[in-house]
C-alpha cells in the first residue's frame, strides 16, 4: 500500500483567493488523481495528474480553475483558483498502488470558502 | 449514462448482526468493483476488490459478491460491531472514458450496541 499525506489538512479562505494543496506519496507512482467531495456527496474525479505533461481534466473541470502540477513521481499540487463558496469541499488526492488496480487516498483537505 | 446506485438512507443494525449493503449499476461494464470505507472527515480506505470473473471474495468479517448479470454487488459485514459504523462506498472501474474509478453515493452504516 501507499502512504499519502496532504497539506493543508483544512483551511478557511476568502472568496476570490486561491489555495494550493500538496500531495506527497511515500513511493513512486505512475498515476495520481485529484477528487472533490462536496458536503454529503460522493467523490468526483477532477483530473489525472500526469508526470511530465499536462493534467487530464474531467468534464466540468478546467485547467484555469484547477491548475495541477506533477513535477515528479511522488508529488503533486492542486490549486483551487478564484474561489467561491461553491468550492467548499474536501479535496482528495489518490494513487494507484503497485501492480493492482487498488486506489489509495490521502486524508483529504477540507476547504471552506467564505 | 453510467449510473451507480447505493442506498442513500442510513442502515441501522444491532451489534452482532450481519450488515448487507447494495451497489447497483447501469450502462456500465466494469472490469472490477471496489468497496471503500470512509469515516467523517477522512479519505476513503480501500477494503476489497472483486473482478468481473469472480463471484465472491472474503476478507475476515467482510464478504463481497459480484453479479454481472444483475449488475449488482452485495457487501456483507458479519458479526457487526459499533466500530464498523461508517459510510461505505462502492466504486467501479475503469469507466467508459478510460479513467480509473467511478464512485457511488455511499451508504451510511450505524451499528448499535
Amino acid at each position: 500500500s501507499a502512504v499519502i499525506s496532504q497539506k493543508p489538512s483544512r483551511d478557511i479562505c476568502q472568496r476570490g483567493t486561491s489555495l494550493t494543496i500538496q500531495c506527497q506519496v511515500d513511493s513512486q507512482v505512475t498515476m495520481m488523481f485529484w477528487y472533490r467531495q462536496q458536503p454529503g456527496q460522493s467523490l468526483t474525479l477532477i483530473a489525472t495528474a500526469n508526470q511530465g505533461s499536462e493534467a487530464t481534466y474531467e468534464s466540468g473541470f478546467v485547467i484555469d480553475k484547477f491548475p495541477i502540477s506533477r513535477p515528479n513521481l511522488t508529488f503533486s499540487t492542486l490549486t483551487v483558483s478564484n474561489m467561491s463558496p461553491e468550492d467548499s469541499s474536501i479535496y482528495l488526492c489518490s494513487v494507484v498502488g503497485g501492480y493492482t488496480d487498488t486506489q489509495y487516498f490521502g486524508p483529504g483537505t477540507r476547504l471552506t470558502v467564505l | 449514462s453510467q449510473k451507480i446506485e447505493q442506498n442513500s438512507e442510513a442502515l441501522n443494525i444491532q451489534e452482532g448482526k450481519t450488515a448487507t449493503l447494495t451497489c447497483n449499476y447501469t450502462n456500465y461494464s466494469p472490469a472490477y468493483l471496489q468497496w471503500y470505507r470512509q469515516d467523517p472527515g477522512r479519505g476513503p480506505v480501500f477494503l476489497l476488490l472483486i473482478r468481473e470473473n469472480e463471484k465472491e471474495k472474503r476478507k475476515e468479517r467482510l464478504k463481497v459478491t459480484f453479479d454481472t448479470t444483475l449488475k449488482q454487488s452485495l457487501f456483507h459485514i458479519t458479526a457487526s460491531q459499533p466500530a464498523d459504523s461508517a459510510t461505505y462506498l462502492c466504486a467501479l472501474g475503469p469507466n467508459n472514458a478510460g479513467n480509473m474509478l467511478t464512485f457511488g453515493g455511499g451508504t451510511r452504516l450505524m451499528v448499535k450496541p
